[in-house]
């Protein structure tokens, strides 16, 4: 039974164009991150919401835009897709406060043309 | 410089052996220490957390915070092949906007070999 799930797994498109990954948790976690992982393996936070509220907004292009309609969903749109926009996208969740068990996602690959 | 640092490698080391992971930070605001494993086009997965300085035992797994050198280790005893994977250090501190968030290392190539 998946904990955190992710669509699409992969994504390929072109510059300039319009996309959204979806996330959906079923582990009744209140708090839903955005991370973004490079070529090299660094993982940075982009976004978190608590209760469907934003709480962190890292500084990312505000082409960038999450949204949570619930608590067990944060959606991620990407406006304008940039070639500096490829990399994985993972999901993740934890119960509040509980940023260090935190459970990922399987990961979005995105590969922008 | 980085927040945190950690040594990518890539490490391969004999089935069997004493496998060292380290990372090092510069926020000593940091309280919660994290390591994560995540195998080739998987997710992280979290292997063990800390609070503060000390260790932490885990089956083969042992974990250790020095604040005072802000150093942190894991160690990975009799090492087998399905160890083989990134390990990522991460340690909790607080966002621009006084939220927790995660800082992670740039994680560590290991290969276990039969």
């Amino acid at each position: 039974d998946t904990a955190v799930s992710q669509t699409p797994k992969y994504l390929v498109t072109q510059m300039g164009n319009d996309k959204s990954i979806k996330c959906e948790q079923n582990l009744g976690h209140d708090t839903m991150y955005w991370y973004k992982q490079d070529s090299k393996k660094f993982l940075k936070i982009m976004f978190s919401y608590n209760n469907k509220e934003l709480i962190i907004n890292e500084t990312v292009p505000n082409r960038f835009s999450p949204k949570s309609p619930d608590k067990a969903h944060l959606n991620l749109h990407i406006n304008s897709l940039e070639l500096g926009d490829s990399a994985v996208y993972f999901c993740a969740s934890s119960q509040e406060g509980g940023v260090e068990t935190q459970y990922f996602g399987p990961g979005t690959r995105l590969l922008v043309l | 410089q980085k927040e945190v640092e950690q040594d990518p490698g890539p490490l391969s080391v004999p089935e069997g052996a004493i496998v060292s992971l380290n990372c090092t930070y510069s926020n000593s605001a940091f309280q919660y220490f994290m390591w994560y494993r995540q195998y080739s086009r998987k997710g992280p997965e979290l292997l063990m957390y800390t609070y503060s300085s000390g260790n932490k035992e885990d089956g083969r797994f042992t974990a250790q915070v020095d604040k005072s050198s802000k150093y942190i280790s894991l160690f990975i005893r009799d090492s087998q092949p399905s160890d083989s994977a990134t390990y990522l250090c991460a340690m909790e501190g607080f966002s621009s906007g006084s939220a927790r968030q995660l800082t992670f290392g740039s994680g560590t190539q290991l290969t276990v070999l039969p």
